[in-house]
């Protein structure tokens, strides 16, 4: 079956670097991807979405790439902080909606003080 | 604002016992659903509902039910547990499914099947 996965399980960083989270998705229907963190012990929180219609987008401090031809999405955070520190998910929408998400399998963030 | 509150945090039952994991949702949203989360594994969604009276089957509903008799309710029944039930579940809602609004979570029920 498809399905979206990490390229990397962890990833150090040092505070006030930045850090690339990248994730491959397989399902060519998909036109929907969400990146969500997950602290621990809580539930996953929203951190940005990006339709296939566009190649990038930007909230604060992160960005969104998305590239169709080789199905590559990649999370970056600007001025990693501590506060960063968590799991990282990538989830695809073969419906195009948030309703019926597809997860990744997660990568830790860690950031070094 | 409370959001999407799930009851209760922890768990744990006997192979063959039954149980409900409640969650309720104050902010109106339409769409409410169900996942699990395994090391490993990410997310898998196991029923969702886009409506009150509206339920579907995810992608791993065998030993789940659900019903959605209001909008702001969505318990998730173990009718017989297993110990491969054995997961923290996370409840979401969404106030559409069209929307590219976010999908908010509840912190979690850490259900454990001996």
């Amino acid at each position: 079956g498809e399905s979206v996965g990490l390229h990397l399980p962890t990833l150090s960083v040092q505070e006030g670097d930045n850090s690339i989270i990248n994730c491959a998705y397989s399902n060519s229907a998909s036109d929907y991807f969400i990146w969500y963190k997950q602290e621990s012990g809580k539930g996953p929180q929203f951190i940005i979405d990006i339709r296939s219609n566009m190649d990038k987008r930007q909230g604060q401090r992160v960005t969104v790439l998305l590239n169709k031809t080789v199905k590559h999405l990649s999370l970056q955070i600007a001025a990693t902080q501590p506060g960063d520190s968590a799991v990282y998910f990538c989830a695809e929408s073969p419906g195009g909606s948030q309703g019926n998400l597809i997860f990744g399998k997660g990568t830790k963030l860690s950031v070094k003080p | 604002n409370a959001g999407v509150t799930q009851t209760p945090k922890f768990q744990v039952l006997k192979t063959g016992q039954s149980m409900t994991l409640q969650c309720a949702q104050d902010m109106n949203h339409e769409y409410m659903s169900w996942y699990r989360q395994d090391p490993g594994m990410g997310l898998r969604l196991i029923h969702y509902s886009v409506g009150a009276g509206i339920t579907d089957q995810g992608e791993v509903p065998n030993g789940y039910n659900v019903s959605r008799s209001t909008t702001e309710d969505f318990p998730l029944r173990l009718l017989s547990a297993a110990p491969s039930q054995t997961s923290v579940y996370f409840c979401a809602s969404s106030y559409s499914t069209g929307s590219t609004g976010e999908l908010f979570f509840g912190e979690g029920s850490r259900l454990t099947v001996l």
